[in-house]
């Protein structure tokens, strides 16, 4: 069975400009769930989608923004980036959204000049 | 609200030591509990989980973790360590009872460091 999957894996943008990171999760899995990784904050948790809804979110400002597809595909948008955006994004998926154990992807390493 | 605490930043251990990495936690009802392990450029890989039952908790790679109650931890430990198990770690805590924050919190991770 294939892995969390996430694109692009490298990605460099400018200072207010956009950006969206796509999410496939392992077959079968309904539930995403995006994360930050970054030195200095650690892994911090950004949303969770479940069947489409949005069921957690993190303290990140209304910058950051998610949504989750039919086929449990899932994106997550940064919009009017900032330098601090630069990290590791990170997507994780599960069968159910009752604790059950969470399989991450590789991470989408984006980098804000 | 839940929480997660790895105090160690670093630990340190020579090559068939055993090795301990330490987690405490704060939850209101009953906690899920998870270690992760993280290699350079990798994304983060499941070791281990605590739902209910053993206190003792086996995973992959001959880790197993130690669940405290009454101390609130959840320590990683291998009896015998490689240089191979140098890497990231990472616990994680989970209320599934917790209505609308039932959200996994992760440590802060604590780098193991393991000297030939």
């Amino acid at each position: 069975k294939a892995g969390v999957t996430q694109t692009p894996r490298y990605l460099i943008k400018t200072r207010g400009q956009q950006v969206t990171l796509s999410c496939s999760p392992i077959s079968g899995h309904r539930s995403v769930s995006w994360y930050q990784q970054t030195p200095g904050q650690g892994l911090q948790f950004l949303f969770e989608y479940f069947s489409e809804t949005q069921r957690n979110k993190g303290n990140f400002p209304g910058r950051f923004s998610g949504r989750q597809f039919s086929n449990s595909r899932s994106e997550m948008n940064v919009s009017t980036l900032e330098l601090g955006d630069s990290a590791l994004y990170l997507c994780a998926s599960s069968w159910s959204d009752l604790g059950e154990t969470q399989y991450f992807g590789p991470g989408t390493r984006l980098l804000v000049l | 609200a839940q929480s997660v605490a790895q105090p160690e930043d670093q630990v340190n251990v020579a090559e068939g030591n055993p090795l301990t990495v330490k987690c405490t936690y704060s939850v209101s009802g009953n906690p899920y509990l998870f270690w992760y392990v993280q290699y350079p450029n990798r994304g983060l890989q499941f070791l281990l989980k605590y739902i209910t039952g053993d206190n003792l908790v086996k995973g992959s790679y001959g880790f197993e973790a130690d669940f405290n109650k009454s101390q609130t931890s959840f320590h990683l430990k291998k009896p015998s360590a490689l240089v191979s198990d140098s890497a990231l770690y990472f616990c994680a805590v989970r209320d599934i009872w917790a209505v609308r924050d039932d959200k996994i919190i992760f440590g802060k991770g604590t780098r193991l460091h393991i000297l030939p």
